[in-house]
């Protein structure tokens, strides 16, 4: 089975631009979580979809934005760009609500 | 405000040494505990452990979840250089689907 595959890889934007990256969970897998990794805070939930539904949500404001469509393809945007906003993006696949499987990440950082 | 902490932050070890990573949780309605280890790359998953499944054994490494002191260790015996990397520990606590709480980790590093 294929992993999880985000994209971009990297990303380079400056500030108050928007920027959207993409995931595609394993195949079969309906959960798609997000999550922002910076050294400072490690690793820090954003929001999790389920059957297109956002079923969790994590305390970033709202210019952190996601979706999910109907083949479990999952997008998030993010407005308004800070510097603050330089980090690993990762995508997690899981089946339901069970171990999650991560994808290499987009690293994006903001000038 | 739900967290989970790690200790110690970084270790540094001989090959063929044993180590021990902790792992405290405070987070409503825990439904399950996981351990990855992460090196230049994205978290690869190692362990889930949940109430009803409070030990979990896989080579060279073990983990035990202690749900009265609201804990965990990962234990790795007889370490090798490829076991250098941080080690994260993430707990479950929702009702109604995957939402994921982090520790910072600890970065292992093993030296020949």
């Amino acid at each position: 089975k294929a992993g999880v595959t985000q994209t971009p890889r990297y990303l380079i934007k400056t500030r108050g631009q928007q920027v959207t990256l993409s995931c595609s969970p394993i195949s079969g897998h309906r959960s798609v979580s997000w999550y922002q990794q910076t050294p400072g805070q490690g690793l820090q939930f954003l929001f999790e979809y389920f059957s297109e539904t956002q079923r969790n949500k994590g305390n970033f404001p709202g210019r952190f934005s996601g979706r999910q469509f109907s083949n479990s393809r999952s997008e998030m945007n993010v407005s308004t760009l800070e510097l603050g906003d330089s980090a690993l993006y990762l995508c997690a696949s899981s089946p339901g609500w069970e171990t999650q499987y991560f994808g290499p990440g987009t690293r994006l950082l903001v000038l | 405000e739900d967290k989970v902490v790690q200790s110690p932050l970084s270790l540094v070890v001989h090959e063929g040494d044993t180590v021990t990573l902790n792992c405290s949780y405070e987070v409503t309605n825990f439904r399950s505990l996981l351990w990855y280890k992460q090196e230049k790359k994205a978290p690869t998953f190692l362990f889930m452990l949940t109430s009803s499944g409070i030990e979990k054994k896989s080579g060279r490494l073990s983990s035990i979840l202690d749900k009265k002191e609201l804990s965990s260790i990962l234990n790795i015996t007889a370490t090798q250089t490829g076991d250098s990397a941080i080690y994260l520990c993430a707990v479950g606590g929702s009702n109604t689907g995957n939402q994921f709480y982090f520790g910072t980790g600890t970065s292992l590093t093993v030296i020949p």
